[in-house]
């Protein structure tokens, strides 16, 4: 009965290489996100989409494209990845109709790239 | 821009101690604020949110209280227990900010026997 999953919980890479991360979410919501939480803990959204409709794109490089196959997934592929990608990165998802609501997060992956 | 702005940690408190942690925010309009936590190794989990002046958040016994005229949202908890140790999270989301959680930089919580 887990609301929000992701997958891998970790990811474990070479520089250069690409990968992806997915997200699935069972409690209804349109609304989903991706958050990356660097080494000082700090938290910041890179995007979001609504029913399948990116949203927010914050200034994140273009090696980053998340994908929305439908409203209960959002997945995040990373192209030729860097060292400074090295994150744990956080899926959620929030209320439908109601994008000021509460925003339910997924366990996180953490990424290390060698 | 719309920012939160935390107390620095870590704080260290011995068990039965009370717990404040200070956070306040900049923002237009009238935003919802939120309290996550996040455990050890774990992910980050709602605490409490409170989505207008004057109303007040409870969960678990941590409680804060929107006030708008100081724009704050402090954190606090009567007695912490040893269990509470975790990193704690203040956020905002506003319209004005495409609905997007803005967050503060997080307080570590330590609670020692």
């Amino acid at each position: 009965d887990t609301a929000v999953s992701q997958t891998p919980k970790y990811l474990v890479t070479q520089m250069g290489n690409d990968k992806s991360i997915k997200c699935e979410q069972n409690l209804g919501h349109d609304t989903m996100y991706w958050y990356k939480q660097d080494s000082k803990k700090f938290l910041k959204i890179m995007f979001s989409y609504n029913n399948k409709e990116l949203i927010i794109n914050e200034t994140v490089p273009n090696r980053f494209s998340p994908k929305s196959p439908d409203k209960a997934h959002l997945n995040l592929h990373i192209n030729s990845l860097e060292l400074g990608d090295s994150a744990v990165y956080f899926c959620a998802s929030s209320l439908p109709g109601t994008s000021t609501d509460t925003q339910y997060f997924g366990p996180g992956t953490r990424l290390t790239v060698l | 821009g719309n920012s939160v702005t935390q107390m620095e940690g870590p704080v260290t408190l011995s068990e039965e101690a009370f717990l404040t942690i200070n956070c306040t925010y900049t923002a237009t309009g009238y935003p919802s604020l939120f309290w996550y936590v996040q455990y050890p190794g774990e992910g980050l989990q709602l605490l409490l949110k409170a989505t207008k002046a004057d109303d007040k958040g409870s969960n678990k016994g941590f409680e804060a209280t929107y006030r708008k005229e100081t724009t704050s949202f402090h954190l606090e908890k009567g007695s912490v227990q040893v269990s509470d140790s975790a990193v704690y999270f203040c956020a905002l989301i506003s319209r004005d900010s495409s609905y997007k959680l803005i967050f503060g930089s997080g307080t570590r919580l330590l609670v020692r026997p």
